[in-house]
């Protein structure tokens, strides 16, 4: 049971290129979630998805976007890169009811 | 005033002592909460959870949530080195598909 699983771990970007972050959870878990967080500021919720093909923004979505074809896809898109979206990546997956989050273990993107 | 406020410490405790940690916040709406536990380089994970107002112990831990203040705690009893992590607290409005609110997180060092 691997849970949630990110590619890539890190990755290096050069300013306006595009990338796409992968997350894959195998729980069946309805709820899927990107959280970034940057050093002594928290998690910070940027797209969320309560099932295939619903999604909504979340705290800070500008720069990316989402799609949720499948149950346990929940990829995000980076387009244009900006010094700013440099970060830890987070995604997580819930099920209905109080479970709490699982996550994964983060992808870490540095932008220059 | 920012929804969840945490103190980021960082807190340094000698091994064995009784470390008390604490979230505010300020939507009264909020009625689930969590404690994560995030080690270095890692995703954060669940530590315990506790309902609407109370108290819930777990080994060396006990959370406690008090409503008409807006304030939770999370008590670590006989510290250890290895609680050497950052906590994060965590509440949402439901357990549905309101997503989690974070706190900053408190970096928690126990000296042997």
């Amino acid at each position: 049971n691997a849970g949630v699983t990110q590619t890539p771990k890190f990755r290096i970007l050069k300013i306006g290129q595009s990338m796409t972050l992968q997350c894959t959870q195998d729980m069946n878990h309805n709820y899927m979630y990107w959280y970034r967080q940057d050093p002594g500021m928290g998690l910070k919720l940027i797209y969320y998805s309560v099932g295939a093909g619903i999604t909504d923004k979340g705290e800070v979505p500008n720069g990316y976007n989402v799609s949720r074809s499948t149950t346990e896809d929940f990829p995000l898109r980076l387009e244009l890169a900006a010094p700013s979206q440099t970060s830890v990546y987070f995604c997580a997956s819930s099920a209905p009811g109080f479970d709490g989050y699982t996550f994964g273990s983060g992808t870490r993107l540095t932008v220059v | 005033q920012k929804e969840v406020e945490q103190d980021p410490g960082p807190l340094s405790v000698p091994e064995g002592a009784i470390v008390s940690l604490n979230c505010t916040y300020s939507n009264s709406a909020f009625q689930y909460f969590m404690w994560y536990r995030q080690y270095s380089r890692k995703g954060p994970e669940l530590l315990m959870y506790t309902y609407s107002s109370g108290n819930k112990e777990d080994g060396r831990f006990t959370a406690q949530v008090d409503k008409s203040s807006k304030y939770i705690s999370l008590f670590i009893r006989d510290s250890q080195p290895s609680d050497s992590a950052t906590y994060l607290c965590a509440m949402s409005r439901n357990s549905g598909n309101t997503p989690l609110v974070f706190g900053k997180g408190t970096r928690l060092s126990v000296i042997a």
